[in-house]
């Protein structure tokens, strides 16, 4: 069974890197058949896509936070990675790592969430 | 932007039926997806493409999609099936889009 597992700081200044990990075990990142990508819950807000990354290393990410967001892979630990610079409150949320089935286009398998905290 | 709709909240005794609503613009011209979540625990995929459920989800779950309305429903609910859901889309100018979820709560 594949599972995701995210990992990182849970509290980051603001103006600083905001950097996520994201394990996969029960199978391998290197697949054809899906994107991995990262979601993200802002307290009382809704779900928030933030892009995608093949095991190639192509990503895609939302407009809204292009400027801001990086992601990346390493295939030899079966793990991908989020960056998001320049953070401010409003970058506050539950982020979710997440599998992109490209057939359907849908999140099939899903982390169980870390809380990131921006704040002084 | 597209914009799904969701209840926030929908009460059920147990064994009953629940149903959950996504709205959206001609919502039936998508394939909507649902996934639960509950405290604590990764979110799960319970329906995909409209009316498909993955190995392991309960025959009890059933989704249908048409017009401006798409439709989970669990049938003999059970006090495990209390969660939020949530229905998604992919939507060519507005990316991955997600309703705002509805809290199951079994009586």
């Amino acid at each position: 069974q594949l599972q995701l597992q995210e990992s990182g700081p849970g509290l980051v200044k603001p103006s600083e890197t905001l950097s996520l990990t994201c394990t996969v075990s029960g199978g391998s990142i290197s697949s054809s058949d899906s994107y991995w990508g990262w979601i993200r819950q802002p307290p009382g807000k809704a779900l928030e896509y933030i892009g995608t990354v093949f095991y190639s290393g192509s990503t895609y990410y939302s407009p809204s936070l292009r400027s801001r967001v990086a992601m990346s892979v390493d295939t030899s630990k079966n793990q991908f990675s989020l960056k998001v610079t320049s953070v401010s409150a409003a970058d506050t949320a539950v982020y979710y790592c997440v599998r992109l089935l490209k057939v359907g286009r849908k999140f099939d398998r899903w982390g169980q969430g870390t809380l990131v905290t921006v704040s002084s | 932007s597209y914009v799904l709709t969701q209840p926030p909240s929908v009460s059920v005794a147990p064994g009953k039926t629940a149903t959950i609503t996504c709205g959206g613009d001609n919502i039936g011209s998508y394939s909507v997806h649902w996934f639960q979540r509950k405290p604590g625990q990764a979110p799960v995929l319970v329906m995909y493409d409209d009316s498909d459920r993955p190995s392991g989800i309960p025959e009890r779950f059933s989704g249908s999609n048409s017009g401006d309305t798409a439709t989970l429903t669990i049938s003999r609910v059970e006090v495990g099936d209390e969660a939020d859901y949530f229905c998604h889309v992919w939507d060519s100018s507005s990316d991955y889009v997600f309703g705002s979820g509805t809290k199951v709560t079994v009586l």
